[in-house]
């Protein structure tokens, strides 16, 4: 199976600046078959980001996907309070679909 | 608007066999794949499988021979069945439909989410 590998593991920053997470996969994900998901505490996760650079209805456009192959990355650009939450890449390129372990974003 | 509820037991006993069920509300129900999540606390999400509208399923390859996933058209409701439950089957289970981009599924609608705890 696919292994997805976020990184880093926590990022702290305050309101205002920008975020970069990464998602690199043990094998290339040929189609950007690519999504991203935010999920908040006891809460159901929320897709962001689907074809690796796709945003969903409603995701604001400070949210943003690029990446081929086996690196991806989301990019938050002007946090705003209600975007520190758990991140989580998927791939849907080959069964079975997998995800990474997560990015904590949090406030500084 | 899309909505799907689930629903099902939330304490088991090991050995047990899991059930739960999402019913989803608006949208269609046969353009999509309809699929089980888990997520262990505070940890990750895991894919368990999925189903179709003609029944068709997809399963993870490390809980297929204890998973049946089924779906009833009639009433626009999945269903998930893991068998022989044990601790680590513990985990938060969300239902969400898998919306299909040429190859495969990423998800954009999803249930509230059932905690299951499976403790003797």
């Amino acid at each position: 199976e696919i292994v997805l590998t976020q990184s880093p593991g926590t990022l702290s920053l305050s309101p205002g600046e920008r975020a970069s997470l990464s998602c690199r996969a043990s094998q290339d994900i040929s189609g950007n078959y690519f999504a991203w998901y935010q999920q908040k505490a006891g809460q159901a996760p929320r897709l962001l980001i689907s074809g690796a650079s796709s945003r969903a209805t409603g995701i604001p456009d400070r949210f943003s996907g690029s990446g081929s192959g086996t690196d991806f990355a989301l990019t938050i650009t002007r946090l705003d309070p209600e975007d520190f939450a758990v991140y989580y890449c998927q791939q849907y390129g080959d069964f079975p679909y997998t995800f990474g372990q997560g990015t904590t974003l949090e406030i500084k | 608007q899309v909505q799907l509820q689930q629903w099902g037991a939330g304490l088991l006993k090991p050995a047990e066999t899991l059930s739960l069920t999402c019913a989803v509300y608006g949208g269609s129900f046969s353009a999509y794949y309809w699929t089980w999540i888990r997520q262990p606390p505070g940890k990750g999400l895991t894919w368990i499988g999925d189903i179709n509208h003609g029944g068709r399923t997809h399963y993870s390859p490390s809980l297929k021979d204890r998973l049946t996933i089924s779906i009833d058209m009639s009433k626009k409701q999945f269903s998930l069945n893991l068998s022989s439950v044990t601790a680590a089957d513990t985990a938060v289970y969300y239902c969400a439909r898998g919306r299909t981009d040429t190859r495969g599924d990423y998800f954009d609608y999803w249930g509230q989410g059932n905690l299951v705890t499976v403790s003797s």
